[in-house]
């Protein structure tokens, strides 16, 4: 099946840096892409949608320029987590659909923990 | 708005026990249903769907009943083993899986030998 890959699998920052995510489909185009957010024992909250080559789509109450998102390639997109606070910590998904946008394939996630 | 309330974990059972995780929901409109597996360590994966109601959706035993009237997605298996240790998630979208999917908290199963 379809495999996407996140790159780290967890991180360590300090409050005020920023964190780059990254989420590749390893073997597909991916068309679309979404970033999810999971806190401890809740449900994954999609944050934005994003196609390549277009800005992202960010749902409401997510800050864009908080979390900034480039889908520059079809196979690629980053999530970037500028001046991190604590409460920026939490588990970060993202999934990829290809272009019959039938099935989304979901990434391992990042868990990101910012000091 | 639209949501997904499924029953809290963890849930744990012995091999070849029956195995129910309760899922419903709420939605405007005709929602597609579906049903995600975690494994540890890795990402999420469809496990079945449905897109209609009284489709059922089934894959590796378990099954899922659209039910309309009782806005219900019900996951079942009818024996488990202790590879379906796992974190199950009910999930809706108001178009294809391709769409923006709204989640329930998921519920951990554990097996036990």
């Amino acid at each position: 099946g379809a495999v996407v890959s996140q790159h780290p699998s967890w991180v360590i920052c300090k409050s005020g840096t920023s964190v780059k995510i990254e989420c590749r489909s390893l073997d597909f185009q991916a068309t679309t892409m979404f970033w999810y957010r999971q806190f401890p024992k809740q449900s994954l909250m999609l944050m934005a949608t994003s196609n390549e080559g277009s800005k992202a789509t960010y749902e409401q109450g997510v800050e864009k320029d908080k979390f900034l998102i480039n889908h520059a390639s079809l196979t690629l997109s980053t999530l970037t987590v500028t001046s991190a606070h604590p409460e920026d910590s939490s588990f970060y998904i993202c999934s990829a659909s290809g272009a019959g946008g039938e099935t989304q394939y979901f990434g391992p996630g990042t868990r990101l923990l910012v000091l | 708005g639209d949501s997904v309330t499924q029953m809290e974990g963890p849930v744990t059972l012995s091999e070849e026990a029956f195995l129910t995780i309760n899922c419903t929901y709420t939605a405007t409109g005709y929602p597609s249903l579906f049903w995600y597996v975690q494994y540890p360590g890795e990402g999420l994966q469809l496990l079945l769907k449905a897109t209609k109601a009284d489709d059922k959706g089934s894959n590796k035993g378990f099954e899922a009943t659209y039910r309309k009237e009782t806005t219900s997605f019900h996951l079942e298996k009818g024996s488990v083993q202790v590879s379906d240790s796992a974190v199950y998630f009910c999930a809706l979208s108001l178009g294809s899986s391709a769409s923006k999917i709204i989640f329930g908290s998921g519920t951990r199963l554990s097996i036990r030998p």
